[in-house]
């Protein structure tokens, strides 16, 4: 079955530093990748998704995501935090034959000033 | 324009109230998705909506009763609920399925901003 597993629940950074928020895939198909971010008391917005056209992907608010294969992961990453990045981030995948989506269990990501 | 609505934003019910939550979108999706997430937890499906025709139900009780009316709206009917059904739920649409003929695989899933249920 497909899944992903996000490692670590809690992620905290300094302002200005660089975000890296883990995620790794279980597949024996080729898998479609989403990172979605929920802000307190909101609904989900999807920041990128992978689509097997390009391994590295740049979402909105300067978030990018690399796919690797060997690795079996599609970590998160944005050069410098802003405040404004503190939310929930979960990283998602889906079959290609299935409308299903798989969340992961989440990872809160705080910025320190 | 990428959004989904639904009202109300928040719900307190006793246990033997009936109420609805109310979900649109004004894209043309022909998919429409339930969510129920509990705090600090992922959202998990509840039900699946394709041309306005349930497609999955993933063993919700039969306390929650979806309905498509038309395209562009979906309804959650509540009835008899817990208290442990107390939980924010979410509406998502996308163009299709993701698997059909017509829609590409990677179809995503736009999320409303949820209704937030209380059951007393």
């Amino acid at each position: 079955a497909q899944s992903v597993t996000q490692l670590g629940s809690h992620v905290s950074v300094s302002e200005g530093a660089l975000v890296l928020l883990r995620c790794n895939y279980s597949s024996s198909v080729p898998p479609y990748l989403f990172w979605y971010v929920q802000y307190p008391n909101q609904g989900l917005q999807l920041l990128l998704k992978y689509t097997s056209a390009a391994t590295l992907v740049k979402g909105i608010n300067g978030f990018e995501a690399e796919f690797k294969k060997s690795e079996t992961s599609f970590h998160l990453t944005k050069p410098s935090a802003h405040m404004s990045d503190a939310a929930e981030y979960f990283c998602a995948v889906r079959r290609s034959s299935a409308s299903k989506i798989i969340f992961g269990s989440g990872t809160r990501l705080s910025i320190r000033p | 324009d990428t959004e989904v609505t639904q009202t109300p934003k928040h719900l307190v019910m006793g246990m033997t109230n009936k109420k609805s939550l109310k979900c649109e979108q004004h894209m043309g999706h022909r998919a429409m998705y339930w969510y129920k997430q509990k705090a600090k937890k992922p959202p998990e499906l509840m039900f699946v909506y394709s041309y306005e025709k349930l497609s999955i139900n993933e063993s919700v009780p039969s306390r929650f009763s979806p309905e498509c009316p038309n395209s562009s709206l979906l309804n959650l009917h509540l009835h008899a609920l817990q208290p442990e059904d107390s939980a924010l739920y979410l509406c998502a649409s996308s163009q299709g399925l993701g698997y059909d003929v017509y829609t590409p695989t990677t179809d995503t899933q736009y999320f409303g901003p949820g209704t937030r249920l209380t059951v007393l």
